[in-house]
């Protein structure tokens, strides 16, 4: 059965660096989201891209977050200038149209030290 | 955010049985409804939806209530199996047309099934 992939499963960065999460998603999904859990806390939308423009974003999808889809395949999340507070796993999901179902990828935990 | 709620954070239940997972929500825009499964570090994994039009969907083990009037859905596991033991999160969207877009989540229930 298809499945989103995302890598690296486990980011360390110091504060300040840059990082790219990067996610291949279901190879007929035309749908891409971003959303993120900070521990103990709700699964949190991020962003949602389609047609290589970002469809909506949230609040806390600032001028320090990018999306892009580099290559036709891959899928990436970009924060310039990490944060302590951007510790989180930080999840993919995909969606083809008219099916109404979201998949998610194994996420990846970022930390920030 | 609260337009999602699991207000139960555990919930136990012997093999074999119903387990029942609750979910209320405020958005009256909200119109598809997803249950998702979470083990520890997993991504969620979809289960079963249903959309505002319906009030029931069955696959398998698993049923969806979905009760508008008091903005209420519910999940239904019947029988339970210690493999279902994971946390439960509700997700909702208002329909953009031919996809979900953004979800938003509960909390999540933390379902126990034991032997």
């Amino acid at each position: 059965e298809p499945e989103v992939t995302q890598t690296p499963s486990h980011q360390v960065t110091q504060m300040g660096q840059e990082v790219i999460l990067r996610c291949v998603p279901i190879s007929n999904h035309l749908y891409f989201y971003w959303y993120r859990q900070i521990l103990g806390q709700k699964v949190e939308f991020l962003v949602s891209f389609y047609n290589n423009e970002i469809s909506e974003k949230s609040e806390i999808f600032d001028d320090q977050f990018s999306v892009e889809r580099p290559d036709g395949s891959n899928f990436t999340l970009k924060i310039r200038s990490t944060k302590l507070e951007d510790s989180a796993m930080y999840f993919c999901a995909t969606e083809t149209g008219g099916k109404y179902e979201q998949y998610f990828g194994p996420g990846t935990r970022l930390t920030v030290t | 955010d609260q337009q999602v709620k699991q207000n139960s954070p555990s919930l136990s239940v012997q093999e074999g049985r119903i387990s029942i997972l609750n979910c209320d929500y405020t958005n009256s825009m909200f119109d598809y409804f997803l249950w998702y499964k979470k083990y520890p570090a997993e991504g969620p994994t979809f289960l079963i939806s249903i959309s505002s039009i319906k009030d029931k969907n069955e696959d398998g083990r698993f049923t969806v209530f979905l009760n508008k009037s008091a903005k209420h859905l519910s999940l239904h596991i019947v029988p339970s199996q210690p493999g279902d033991s994971a946390v439960y999160f509700c997700a909702a969207s208002s329909d953009r047309g031919s996809t979900l877009g953004r979800l938003y989540f509960g909390r999540g229930t933390q379902l126990t099934v034991w032997p």
